[in-house]
């Protein structure tokens, strides 16, 4: 069974302090890695899909990259607006076109 | 840009009565998902649908729920008879093709008394 295990579940940050988010996974054959941005009250917003080991992707302040077992959001220099909860999903080979999520990570961050 | 669209917000439904969700999809999308959420849980998978036909589905799509594409631009979930534990919110994606990305609405959140 695919499973998604992401840390921290909650992060707080002061106004342009850089971190980084982990999404691990274990999957039956990787087909595609997808990170979301989820708003309270809305659904999930794509943000990146990665497909193979050392592919990363960029947009704005986020940077995606992604090895064999796990997935790194980095966020440089957050602004407020960037406050939302960061959900990690997988398509696996075991399933058609099913995804699974992880719990997500809460970022909050302070002016 | 695009995006799906979800009807309605909120629904409120007596236990054991029949509701229907709805959802517009992406105009050239060709796959469409439902999942649910129930609040303070993950996102969870229940359907696919390709070609007029379910593709996949999740151990949580039992006898209860069915999926309905009843002309070109709607995608409507049917649970027929509610439970409290159907209380969650619902999301509709679509995507273009079986491994491209998802695009979610903003769900339908129903509540089920």
């Amino acid at each position: 069974e695919d499973q998604v295990t992401q840390s921290p579940e909650a992060l707080r940050l002061q106004e342009g302090e850089s971190s980084s988010l982990n999404c691990s996974y274990t999957v039956s054959g990787l087909r595609g890695l997808f990170w979301y941005r989820q708003d309270p009250g809305k659904g999930p917003e794509f943000l990146f899909t990665l497909y193979s080991a050392g592919e990363e992707k960029e947009k704005e302040r986020l940077k995606a990259t992604l090895t064999k077992k796990e997935s790194f959001l980095h966020i440089t220099a957050p602004k407020p607006e960037d406050s939302a909860t960061y959900l990690c999903a997988v398509a696996s080979s075991g399933g058609y076109q099913k995804v699974t999520f992880g719990i997500g990570t809460k970022l909050q961050v302070i002016p | 840009e695009p995006e799906v669209t979800q009807t309605p917000s909120h629904q409120v439904t007596q236990m054991g009565q029949e509701v229907i969700l709805r959802c517009v999809p992406i105009s050239n999308h060709l796959y469409f998902y439902w999942y649910r959420q129930i609040l303070g849980q993950k996102v969870e998978f229940l359907v696919s649908f390709y070609n007029n036909e379910i593709s996949e589905k999740s151990e949580i799509f039992d006898d209860q729920f069915s999926v309905e594409r009843p002309d070109g631009s709607n995608f409507t979930l049917k649970i027929r008879s509610t439970k409290l534990e159907d209380s969650a919110m619902y999301f509709c994606a679509s995507s273009v093709g079986s491994n491209q990305p998802q695009h979610f609405g903003d769900g339908t959140r129903l509540s089920i008394l």
